[in-house]
Formats: C-alpha cells, sequence, structure tokens
C-alpha cells in the first residue's frame, strides 16, 4: 500500500513569507507526527494528532508554526513571516493507533530553505 | 543535559564485525525505546523497539535497555558495507506519544 506522502518535496522561499506544507499518512492511520530537522541533528517533535486534534503541541517553536488536521486525515503545517532559521527537513509520520508502541512511518520529508 | 544523547560518531568498523552503538537518556519514566536507521537523504525507518529490560534480537540486531542506568545500546554483528547509515535512537516519553530523538551515530563499515 501507499506510504505517508509530503508535498512539496523542495520548497525554497523568502524571508518573511507564508508557507504550507502537506502531509497524506497511510490510510487508516489514526495518529500523526510532524517533526523538523535539521542538519546533523534527529528529528526534533513538533506536534502530534490524535485523530482531528492536537493532543500534543509542545514542540512548536513559536506561534508563527501551526498544523491542522480538520478531517483526521492529511495534515498541513503552517509555517507564517518565516526565517532564515525555519530552514530544515519538516517530517511527516502516521501510526496507526494511539499505543505508546506503535511504530511511526516517515514521509520522504519537505525540504523547506528560506533565503 | 540533552534528553537523549549519543556519541555522533564516526564509527567505523570493518565488513564482518560486530558494531556497537550507545544511547542514554535523561527521563527515568520513559517508557518506550527505538533505534531508527536513516540513510543519507532518506527518512528515518524503524530497525528495533524494546521495552524491557534486558536483550532483544531480531536478525542481526540486537538491542539491549537497562533501565537502571538509563542506557540503549544497539549491536549490529556481521556489519555490511549497507548498514552504513546514521544510526538514531528514540525514547517515547511517560503516558504520552512526545517521540525524543537523539542526533545520531554515523557508522560507517569498511568493505
Amino acid at each position: 500500500g501507499a506510504g505517508v506522502s509530503q508535498t512539496p518535496s523542495n520548497k525554497v522561499t523568502e524571508k518573511g513569507k507564508y508557507v504550507e506544507l502537506r502531509c497524506d499518512p497511510i490510510s487508516g492511520h489514526t495518529a500523526l507526527y510532524w517533526y523538523r530537522q535539521s542538519l546533523g541533528q534527529g528529528p526534533e517533535f513538533l506536534i502530534y494528532f490524535q485523530g482531528t486534534g492536537a493532543a500534543d503541541d509542545s514542540g512548536l517553536p513559536n506561534d508563527r508554526f501551526f498544523a491542522v488536521r480538520p478531517e483526521g486525515s492529511v495534515s498541513t503545517l503552517k509555517i507564517q513571516r518565516t526565517e532564515r532559521g525555519d530552514s530544515a527537513v519538516y517530517l511527516c509520520a502516521s501510526s496507526p493507533r494511539s499505543s505508546g508502541r506503535d511504530t511511526q512511518y516517515f514521509g520522504p520529508g519537505t525540504r523547506l530553505t528560506v533565503l | 543535559q540533552k534528553e537523549v544523547e549519543q556519541n555522533s560518531g564516526p564509527l567505523s568498523v570493518p565488513e564482518g564485525a560486530i558494531a556497537s552503538l550507545n544511547c542514554t537518556y535523561s527521563d527515568r519514566g520513559s517508557q518506550s525505546f527505538f533505534w531508527y536507521r536513516q540513510y543519507s537523504g532518506k527518512s528515518p525507518e524503524l530497525i528495533m523497539s524494546i521495552y524491557s529490560n534486558g536483550d532483544k534480537e531480531d536478525g542481526r540486531f540486537t538491542a539491549q535497555l537497562n533501565k537502571a542506568s538509563q542506557y540503549v545500546s544497539l549491536l549490529i554483528r556481521d556489519s555490511q558495507p549497507s548498514d552504513s547509515a546514521t544510526y538514531l535512537c528514540a525514547v517515547r516519553n511517560t503516558g504520552g506519544f512526545k517521540t525524543i530523538f537523539g542526533a545520531g551515530t554515523r557508522l560507517f563499515v569498511k568493505a
């Protein structure tokens, strides 16, 4: 079956612009996660959705970052007034249920470059 | 102190040798522990999970967990050049689903 997909694969934008990054989880997966990975670092947790609701958004760095999952499937990560420090690979992952032991399946990521 | 610490490496081992990767974590209440492999330019993929003290074996991989010492390790037996990648240790916090990753250890297996 299809894995987690993310679009776009690459996004180049200018400082101060608004961007949206999309994640399509594996069909039927109720849990969805967003991470940010900078060069030489491990993925950094941003937010976790269980269904439509954000169950844990403690990793969002500031109020410029916002994520939604209105129908409990596709999720969009929104970044306002982008800064050069936002440049990173944004990873999305999904898992079947809300068990803490569930495997997370990662998408290929969106590489964001803020000029 | 970082929540999950790994030696960044690189760790270089000859083909056929055992590669030993180590990880320590700070949250004593952590319950779930994972090892991911990440090839350059690719996303992480899960190779092992462990939840109880002791060893867990899966093919050439063995994960070891010692909660008292807050220590997790991954052994790769009969290392192959295709095992060359960054290995990420990840810990899931108590009662939640927030997963904390270490910075990863780069492994090179020399043919």
